[in-house]
C-alpha cells in the first residue's frame, strides 16, 4: 500500500480565518485519486474533497480547496472563513485509480476552530 | 437516504473475551468495508466485500478476526479471542461499486481491558 503522510497531528484556526492541512504521499503510479475525509467528534467520516491526479485543474468545494503538485507529491487542503463546524480530524487518503482499490490513509490532522 | 448503521456504538470487554460488531450498509450498496482505526492513526482496511463475497482481507488477523455477510446485505465482524492491542474504533463503510465514493457509518469504538 502507499504511503500517506500528515505531518501537523493539530491545527488551531481563529474563526474567519484560513488554515491550510498537507499531505505528501509516496507513489510510482501516475493515475490515482486523492481524498481529504473530515471526522467530526461523532466519528462518522464524510469525503470533503477529491482528486483525480489526471486533472491538472485543482479541485475545490465551496470553502475547502486543494493544492495538488504531483511532481513533488504533495496534497494540501486549505479552509477558508473557517468555521466552528470545521472542527474535527482531517484525512489525507490516496487510492490508485486502476488495480489496487484500497485507500491508503494518513494519520490525520486534528483542526480546531477557536471562536 | 439512510446512512450506514452500526451497533453497539461503545463496547468495553475483557481481554480474551469475544465481541461482535454489526453493519447495515446503505441499501442496494453491493460493497462493504471493515476498517479498523487506532487511536492517532488512519482507518485501516480489515476485510471488503463484493455482495456475499470477500474481495480482500488480507489485513485481517483470522487467527481471531472473522466475518461475514452473508446475505449479501448487512454484515458481523467477530473477535475471538480479544487482545489489549484491539482496542480501536471499527468503521463500517459501503460503496455502490468498488471504484465509488465509501460512505461510512459513525464506528464502534471498542476497550480491551
Amino acid at each position: 500500500a502507499q504511503t500517506v503522510t500528515q505531518s501537523q497531528p493539530e491545527m488551531s484556526v481563529q474563526e474567519a480565518e484560513t488554515v491550510t492541512l498537507s499531505c505528501t504521499y509516496d507513489t510510482s503510479e501516475s493515475d490515482y485519486y486523492l481524498f481529504w475525509y473530515k471526522q467530526p467528534p461523532s466519528r462518522q467520516m464524510i469525503l470533503v474533497i477529491r482528486q483525480e491526479a489526471y486533472k491538472q485543474q485543482n479541485a475545490t468545494e465551496n470553502r475547502f480547496s486543494v493544492n495538488f503538485q504531483k511532481a513533488a507529491k504533495s496534497f494540501s487542503l486549505k479552509i477558508s472563513d473557517s468555521q466552528l463546524g470545521d472542527a474535527a480530524m482531517y484525512f489525507c487518503a490516496y487510492r490508485s485509480r486502476w488495480g489496487d482499490y484500497k485507500l491508503s490513509f494518513g494519520a490525520g490532522t486534528t483542526v480546531t476552530v477557536r471562536a | 437516504e439512510a446512512g450506514v448503521a452500526q451497533s453497539p456504538r461503545y463496547k468495553i470487554i475483557e481481554k480474551r473475551q469475544s465481541v461482535a460488531f454489526w453493519c447495515n450498509p446503505i441499501s442496494g450498496h453491493a460493497t462493504l468495508y471493515w476498517y479498523q482505526q487506532i487511536l492517532g492513526q488512519g482507518p485501516k482496511l480489515l476485510i471488503q466485500f463484493q455482495n456475499n463475497g470477500v474481495v480482500d482481507d488480507s489485513q485481517l488477523p483470522k487467527d481471531r478476526f472473522s466475518a461475514e455477510r452473508l446475505k449479501g446485505v448487512d454484515s458481523t465482524l467477530k473477535i475471538q479471542p480479544a487482545k489489549l492491542e484491539d482496542s480501536a474504533v471499527y468503521l463500517c463503510a459501503s460503496s455502490s461499486g468498488t471504484y465509488n465514493e465509501q460512505f461510512f457509518g459513525p464506528g464502534t469504538r471498542l476497550t480491551v481491558l
